[in-house]
């Protein structure tokens, strides 16, 4: 069981928009920083956004991110086949002392 | 270009031991926290440890705690993780990943990763 809590999946068209939520509580994403990551398996994963709302050089526009209160959402627009994976969000957690990631969401895009 | 190339990984005896390395290129080494994390078959990421960049700290899951060490030599350029008293559950693949600095609690650039499979 992981801390954080992710829908298992989520899909939508080519070109639509999809967002994923990361629930978690107040030792943990209410006062600590997110991240998301990009994960196609047999490859390394990817970080595509840091500090809650922060892209990497290199990560298209089309990733966002944002924090409210003990949740997190990771958005993707404009949707590409090529954006099918798995997605994570992470953070530190205060009372376990540990970096915490959620169980992760795949993406299908019809 | 940062490259993270793990090695190590393959079959171990359950109570056994198995080191793993991580080749790291493209960067000032020891201006970097270093980390691993790990994937079971058919679950998410799971963090593992973490070296601090000037190497003099050390952190831990407690799940690996007192069996896992990880370590570097800044010289080669390579980061470590010696595994001991391995179990069924850490069967997973073990990447090997960078960080700005440990306080900053994420992963910028991550290998491909090495399988571990504790089996007898």
């Amino acid at each position: 069981q992981s801390v954080l809590t992710q829908p298992p999946s989520v899909s939508a068209a080519p070109g639509q928009k999809v967002t994923i939520s990361c629930s978690g509580g107040s030792s943990n994403i209410g006062n600590n920083l997110v991240s998301w990551y990009q994960h196609l398996p047999g490859t390394a994963p990817k970080l595509l956004i840091y500090d809650n709302n922060e892209r990497p050089s290199g990560i298209p526009d089309r990733f966002s991110g944002s924090r409210s209160g003990t949740s997190a959402t990771l958005g993707i627009t404009g949707l590409q086949t090529g954006d099918e994976a798995d997605y994570y969000c992470g953070t530190w957690d205060s009372s376990l002392s540990r970096v915490v990631f959620g169980g992760g969401t795949k993406l299908t895009v019809l | 270009e940062v490259q993270l190339v793990e090695s190590g990984g393959g079959l171990a005896q359950p109570g056994g031991s198995q080191r793993l390395s991580c080749a790291a290129s493209g960067f000032t080494f020891s201006n970097y926290a270093m980390g691993w994390v790990r994937q079971a078959p058919g679950k998410g990421l799971e963090w593992v440890s973490a070296l601090s960049g000037s190497g003099s700290n050390t952190y831990y899951a407690d799940s690996v705690k007192g069996r896992f060490s990880i370590s570097s030599d800044n010289s080669k350029n390579t980061l470590y993780l010696q595994m001991n008293s391995l179990r069924g559950e850490d069967t997973a693949v073990y990447y090997c990943a960078r960080a700005p600095a440990w306080h900053t609690h994420y992963f910028d650039y991550w290998g491909q990763g090495t399988l571990v499979t504790v089996s007898s």
